[in-house]
C-alpha cells in the first residue's frame, strides 16, 4: 500500500528555520517525483515545486524559486521542504503527494506551519 | 506558466441533479503523444485533496463511475452524473503538461 507519511504541526517565529519532511513507503521512492503543495487558510491549492529522488532533479514555481528548497534522501525514502527565514505569510498546510505521470495520485495528510510572533 | 481557469466558483446542487464544472487553460495541455496532462481533484472538509481523473478522462482508482472527465487542447470538463452528499467539497483541476504545474482556483459544491 502506497503511503506518504508527514511531519507534525510546527509552530514558529518569524525569520526561524525549518524543515518539514514526507516519507513515502509502498513503492519504489526512486522512480516518482514527489510534488509540494501549499494551501493558505481559506485558500486555493499552489504547487510549489517538486524533486525526483532517483536524481534530485528539481524544479520550483517561479514564486517559490528561492523562498524554500526542495530536497531528499533516497537512503530512507523521505523528501523534505525547509525555509532559511520563515514569513507570517509562510502560514499554511503544506501538502506532499507522490506524482506519477503528471498526476498527483497519492497524497500526504499535509503539515501545517503557523508563524507568529 | 498555464494559467487555468474554473468555472463556476460556487456550485449549489440537489441531490440525484448532475453538475459540471469548466476548466480553461491559458494554453493547450495536448501533448504530442496524444494526452492531455489535465487531472481533476477534490478536496472534502478537512482532508487532504484526492485524485478523481487524471488525463483528462480516466478515472482513478476507486472512484466512482458517477465521475466522467472530457476534454481537449484549452476546454475540459468535470460531470457527476448525479450528485451524493458524499461529493461536497472543492473541486480543483491541475494541469501538467509543463512545469511549473498549476491549478485552477477551485469550485465549491454544496448540497442545496
Amino acid at each position: 500500500e502506497v503511503q506518504m507519511v508527514q511531519s507534525g504541526a510546527e509552530v514558529k517565529k518569524p525569520g526561524e528555520s525549518l524543515k518539514i519532511s514526507c516519507k513515502g513507503s509502498g513503492y519504489k521512492f526512486t522512480n516518482y517525483w514527489i510534488g509540494w503543495v501549499r494551501q493558505r487558510p481559506g485558500k486555493g491549492l499552489e504547487w510549489m515545486g517538486l524533486i525526483y529522488p532517483g536524481d534530485s532533479d528539481t524544479r520550483y514555481t517561479p514564486s517559490f524559486r528561492g523562498q524554500v528548497t526542495i530536497s531528499a534522501d533516497k537512503s530512507i525514502n523521505t523528501a523534505y521542504l525547509q525555509w532559511s527565514s520563515l514569513k507570517a505569510s509562510d502560514t499554511a498546510m503544506y501538502f506532499c503527494a507522490r506524482q506519477a505521470e503528471g498526476d498527483m495520485d497519492f497524497w500526504g495528510t499535509g503539515t501545517t506551519v503557523t508563524v507568529s510572533s | 506558466e498555464i494559467v487555468m481557469t474554473q468555472s463556476p466558483l460556487s456550485l449549489p446542487v440537489t441531490p440525484g441533479e448532475p453538475a459540471s464544472i469548466s476548466c480553461r487553460p491559458s494554453q493547450s495541455l495536448l501533448h504530442k503523444n496524444g494526452y492531455n496532462y489535465l487531472d481533476w481533484y477534490l478536496q472534502k472538509p478537512g482532508q487532504p485533496p484526492q485524485l478523481l481523473i487524471y488525463l483528462s478522462s480516466h478515472r482513478a482508482s476507486g472512484v466512482p463511475d458517477r465521475f466522467s472527465g472530457s476534454g481537449s487542447g484549452t476546454d475540459f470538463t468535470l460531470r457527476i452524473s448525479r450528485v451524493e452528499a458524499e461529493d461536497v467539497g472543492v473541486y480543483y483541476c491541475m494541469q501538467s503538461l509543463q512545469s511549473p504545474c498549476s491549478f485552477g482556483q477551485g469550485t465549491k459544491l454544496e448540497i442545496k
